[in-house]
């Protein structure tokens, strides 16, 4: 079946250190998109790509940064983790990034900042 | 500015009860989007349901269904004769005109607790 995999499901890292998650999809979608979402919040856009193009939120932290290298690929890295930065983060696609479209959504990965 | 409030934070009800989730929206756009998606344990937010601001028509599918009024700037969603599997956490969504091009908006989500 298509889908959006996201790789690790869970991911424990230290205070400070570089960690990557990496999102896929089978969609053939042209947007991907990251999302933080904290416990009992609301998922937060944090930026996404329409094909190559970045399109960064004005309130994502530089501490995050994001990389598609093809259309099935993305990876959300967060250069220097705090505690704060615990949270599931989401990755979805959609075909364009019109307000109609509908969003699919991997099953996130959650994030464990020791 | 766009703003979407489910004033439910959590609802318990008895299996095959039915139960009706709250979702008021604030927008300057005439043309926007409605959506509700359903993030159950796993974690997967898993698209429910679509309505633009022209269709204002509710719509029945199974067991669940929606109220969109304009009116009132509300699109509410009701399951019918509840089951176990319904508990999960519901958020609703509003999409609408940004700069550079479209931006989605979520609910803080309500979660549902359906007990046996």
């Amino acid at each position: 079946d298509a889908m959006v995999i996201q790789n690790p499901r869970y991911q424990v890292t230290q205070f400070g250190k570089p960690v990557t998650l990496s999102c896929s999809q089978t969609l053939n979608h042209n947007v991907m998109y990251w999302y933080q979402q904290k416990s009992s919040q609301a998922p937060k856009l944090l930026f996404h790509y329409y094909d190559k193009d970045f399109n960064n939120e004005a309130d994502t932290p530089d501490n995050f940064q994001s990389r598609r290298p093809n259309t099935s690929f993305c990876f959300l890295d967060i250069r220097s983790p705090g505690l704060g930065d615990a949270a599931m983060y989401l990755c979805a696609t959609s075909r364009v990034p019109q307000g109609q479209e509908t969003q699919y959504f991997g099953p996130g990965t959650r994030l464990l900042v020791l | 500015a766009q703003k979407v409030t489910q004033a439910q934070t959590e609802i318990s009800v008895v299996e095959k009860e039915d139960v009706t989730l709250d979702c008021v929206y604030e927008t300057r756009d005439t043309t926007y989007y409605l959506f509700w998606y359903k993030q159950p344990p796993s974690g997967e937010l898993v698209f429910l349901i679509r309505r633009n601001s022209f269709d204002e028509q509710n719509e029945i599918s199974g067991r669940y269904s929606w109220n969109f009024q304009k009116s009132t700037s509300s699109f509410n969603f009701t399951i019918t004769a509840s089951q176990v599997v319904d508990s999960a956490v519901y958020f609703c969504a509003l999409s609408e005109a940004d700069t550079g091009g479209f931006k989605t908006i979520f609910g803080a989500g309500t979660r549902l607790f359906v007990k046996a």
